[in-house]
């Protein structure tokens, strides 16, 4: 069955960088985009970018511009997530969610991490 | 960017209501329209694709509808397991954008 696994909860400090981990499994990781959402506490979901794993193709909301890199490793199908100059307002859980292909409409969702930004 | 509007931002109802809530697009996005539950600390579910569509494993009391701006998301008698936040979202152009949620609570 169709698995996202993600990395466990960080707490960071302002200005720190953050890596989260999507490992994937039962299905051909490099014909689904994987897509990065997050959801501040008690707020709305927010879509950050995507990667192609095929390719290592992204593209980033403009908000992330300059902060985000996302990146993937075929040989263990995992995808990455980036986040540096980190601010309070960067604490939220982060999703990685497997893509439909073509239609943009997310399937499977990891189970998500939570970045805190603490002093 | 699109905007993505959703009314009501809550709602209280019953088991066996029928409840419809609303999502609205700030431009045309045809039916490129998804929907989504989310249930207290686990990650979204999707319900509804392409408009209308019935994800794999969704019971059919959920129906979705619409296409352009205005789109409705319908329970068409209300279970316990079916309070939680729903969410739209616009596939139609980047950056993909969410509505702000609808929470259904027991009444």
């Amino acid at each position: 069955q169709v698995q996202l696994v993600q990395s466990g909860a960080e707490m960071k400090k302002p200005g720190a960088s953050v890596k989260v981990s999507c490992k994937t499994s039962g299905y051909n990781f490099p014909g689904y985009d994987i897509h990065w959402v997050r959801q501040a506490p008690g707020q709305g979901l927010e879509w950050m970018g995507w990667i192609d794993p095929q390719t290592g193709g992204t593209n980033y909301a403009q908000k992330f511009q300059g902060r985000v890199n996302m990146t993937r490793d075929t040989s263990i199908s995992t995808a990455y997530l980036y986040l540096s100059g980190l601010r309070f307002d960067d604490t939220a859980v982060y999703y990685c969610a497997r893509d439909i292909p073509i239609t943009t409409t997310f399937d499977y969702w990891g189970q998500g991490t939570l970045v805190t930004v603490s002093s | 960017d699109i905007q993505m509007t959703q009314s009501p931002s809550s709602l209280s109802a019953s088991v066996g209501d029928r409840v419809t809530i609303t999502c609205r697009a700030s431009q045309s996005i045809s039916s490129y329209l998804n929907w989504y539950q989310q249930k207290p600390g686990q990650a979204p579910q999707l319900q509804i694709y392409a408009a209308s569509t019935l994800q794999s494993g969704v019971p059919p009391r959920f129906s979705g509808s619409g296409s352009g701006t205005d789109f409705n998301l319908t329970i068409s008698s209300l279970r316990h397991e079916d309070f939680a936040t729903y969410y739209c979202q616009q596939s139609y152009a980047f950056p993909i954008t969410f509505g702000p949620g609808t929470t259904v609570d027991i009444e």
